[in-house]
């Protein structure tokens, strides 16, 4: 079946680090892949998205290239804000036709600190 | 986007009793799922709602322990039934507006804990 594994977290980093939380995923066909993201107290919200090999979703500064090759969706960020911290969560749509829910990761806690 | 409106957003309650959740958007959407997000797990879709006819339960859920009712394009409610600690998570309801958008909208969730 679908899966995917995000790195554990906590990460916790200092204001203007770069940042990397790697994404690895197993389905068949080919999925589209989302990273969310939940800020605290609030509901998730698509942070961005790629649908197929070699595509780059970006937003807010967050960018994350689809890597067939490597079944990876690893989210990046080169100057993070204290703003930035939240849960991000992994996820892919294999199955098509809009019509499914999505698979999730565990959720990577993000904490920067001034 | 729409505004999602999940009531309640906690409870506390005791072993053996049933909790309706209601899911409730401000305008018409194409899909409704329920989620349950366990504490230090993933996200894990429990079924999707479809209007006017029986929930689609995703491997692992059953109607019986997790009714789910969606009258219109707008509602939706899902009961956790004869509860036990096992069941303190916290429920999310998601929708999509149309089949050609894969995008996910989530409500801010009910987090609900069994004693």
């Amino acid at each position: 079946g679908n899966s995917v594994t995000q790195m554990e977290g906590p990460v916790t980093l200092s204001e203007e680090a770069f940042l990397t939380i790697n994404c690895t995923y197993t389905a068949t066909g080919y999925p589209s892949l989302f990273w969310y993201v939940q800020y605290p107290g609030e509901g998730l919200q698509l942070l961005l998205k790629a649908t197929k090999a070699d595509d780059k979703g970006s937003n807010k500064g967050f960018e994350a290239t689809y890597r067939k090759e490597t079944t990876s969706f690893h989210l990046e960020k080169g100057s993070v804000q204290v703003s930035d911290s939240a849960v991000y969560f992994c996820a892919l749509s294999d199955r098509g036709g809009g019509a499914d829910g999505l698979t999730f990761g565990k959720g990577t806690h993000l904490i920067i600190q001034p | 986007s729409a505004v999602i409106s999940q009531k309640p957003s906690r409870d506390i309650c005791q072993r053996g009793t049933s909790l309706t959740i209601q899911c409730q958007v401000d305008s018409q959407v194409t899909m409704m799922f329920w989620y349950r997000q366990q504490p230090g797990q993933s996200l894990t879709l429990i079924a999707t709602a479809n209007q006017g006819s029986e929930a689609t339960y995703e491997s692992g859920f059953v109607i019986d322990k997790f009714p789910i009712s969606r009258p219109n394009l707008t509602f939706s409610t899902l009961t956790v039934s004869n509860m036990s600690p096992e069941d303190s998570s916290i429920y999310l309801c998601s929708v999509k507006f149309d089949l050609t958008n894969e995008k996910l909208f989530f409500g801010s969730g009910t987090q609900l804990s069994v004693l």
